[in-house]
């Protein structure tokens, strides 16, 4: 497996609250993601990485934001927290882009109420 | 724009039986092709890609795809189901040049025995 751990695996918080989720790759990866995923959505992109301090928006940014001050880590924060952020987030690394496989962490099931 | 459709949010095969699970994309450019498996509370695997070359992929666990270019489809197959096929599967899509990739909404599979 992939060397991909996420902190925490999960977490309840409330409405209006700073979240901070982690990610911490062992496999010095260029690129690094981060996926929310949600019944009949699949899994959608937040924000990712294409190197340390280089970060760009997904399709699901707001409220989100993101930082990489070290290869090995991908930090996703939740400014103030909203029910509908509820959701599972996933973590993912790659090599490279285009045709390059993509390595999933176990997930952080986080709920808002 | 990208884009990938999964018919089919749930289907369901008797144990033994053929395994076929649809996914059409959308590309302006020569795509590059994903099927991801996801268990349960677990992050996704790789089961098979294509990129270029041959359009009968093979991957893990006796499944395979079809690259069709004139049907935007890249179907997933296995002959015979087992118990332990039961999961959920992703589609997914990319292209040169593009970092992330975009999921289809996902197919839940169940095995009868």
């Amino acid at each position: 497996d992939a060397g991909i751990t996420q902190s925490p695996r999960h977490k309840v918080t409330e409405t209006g609250t700073p979240v901070t989720l982690r990610c911490h790759q062992t496999e010095n990866h260029r690129y690094m993601y981060w996926y929310r995923q949600d019944p009949g959505h699949g899994l959608r992109l937040i924000h990712y990485s294409y190197g340390v301090k280089d970060t760009d928006k997904g399709e699901v940014s707001d409220g989100y934001s993101v930082s990489r001050s070290k290869t090995e880590d991908f930090l996703l924060t939740l400014e103030s927290a909203t029910s509908s952020q509820t959701s599972v987030y996933f973590c993912a690394i790659s090599e490279g882009q285009g045709d390059t496989e993509a390595f999933f962490g176990q997930g952080t099931r986080l709920t808002v109420v | 724009a990208q884009s990938v459709t999964q018919l089919g949010s749930h289907v369901s095969v008797s144990e033994g039986a053929l395994v076929l699970l649809r996914c059409n994309y959308s590309s302006s450019v020569p795509p590059y092709l994903f099927w991801y498996v996801q268990y349960p509370n677990q992050g996704l695997q790789l089961l098979l890609k294509y990129t270029t070359g041959a359009t009968l992929v093979k991957g893990i666990n006796g499944f395979e795809a079809e690259f069709k270019k004139s049907e935007t489809s890249f179907h997933l197959t296995k002959p015979s189901a087992h118990m332990s096929d039961a999961a959920e599967y992703f589609c997914a899509v990319t292209h040169t040049g593009r970092r992330a990739l975009t999921f289809g909404s996902g197919t839940r599979l169940q095995v009868q025995p």
